[in-house]
């Protein structure tokens, strides 16, 4: 399969603990995005990547929020001392770069945390 | 700044009948517009983008969406519902960056 993968698909933390999330793209695309999802909303954008560099993390939700992607390829998302208010769904997109174009974004199944 | 409103949060239909799920967009400039569908336990999936091109778009699995900027609308249609058609549906407005999501509207197709 060539999608988007993000492991672990579920993750279970007591509450001050950091996790880490994992997402790995389609091959040839060079944007990552990272989004959350709560029961009942939209998802709500995080951050983006294209290739190494991290060109917009204003949205990240708080200082204990972090990504990388250092090669230009997977990317990892992690949460420091995590709250209860972190339990969401994490997802992972990517896409090619295109402009002048809707362009579309493909979705890995995400990471359902639940921080206890 | 861009958002979108989906004007239902539920929407119940029987088999064999049509669909119409309802999504007004706010966009500072000329938008390009999506649906994505998300099945249970499954990722989000691409059913048709709108990019300033024909105003009626034409998607997978028999769905479409018509472009109205008079009326700021992209609602998504289908002729006929099955019932592998319930889910989620989430309509979304693309951004520089990032793609804004409505909150959502759950289909639930009745036998």
């Amino acid at each position: 399969d060539t999608g988007v993968s993000q492991n672990p698909r579920h993750k279970i933390t007591k509450r001050g603990q950091n996790v880490t999330f994992r997402c790995d793209p389609i091959s040839e695309h060079n944007r990552l995005y990272w989004y959350r999802q709560t029961l009942g909303q939209g998802p709500e954008f995080l951050t983006y990547f294209q290739n190494e560099a991290q060109l917009e993390k204003s949205r990240l939700l708080s200082d204990r929020f972090s990504a990388e992607r250092p090669k230009g390829s997977f990317s990892t998302l992690e949460i420091q001392r995590t709250e209860q208010g972190d339990s969401a769904m994490y997802l992972c997109a990517s896409s090619l770069t295109e402009r002048g174009a809707a362009v579309e974004q493909f979705f890995g199944p995400g990471t359902r945390l639940t921080v206890l | 700044a861009q958002s979108v409103t989906q004007l239902d949060s539920h929407v119940s239909v029987s088999e064999g009948t049509p669909v119409l799920l309802r999504c007004n967009y706010s966009s500072s400039y000329s938008p390009s517009l999506f649906w994505y569908v998300q099945h249970p336990n499954k990722g989000l999936q691409l059913l048709l983008k709108y990019t300033s091109a024909a105003t009626l778009v034409k998607g997978i699995n028999g769905f479409e969406a018509e472009f109205k900027k008079s009326e700021t609308s992209f609602h998504l249609t289908k002729p006929s519902a099955h019932m592998s058609d319930a889910a989620e549906y989430f309509c979304v407005v693309s951004g520089w960056r990032q793609l804004t999501f409505g909150s959502g509207t759950q289909l639930t197709v009745l036998p």
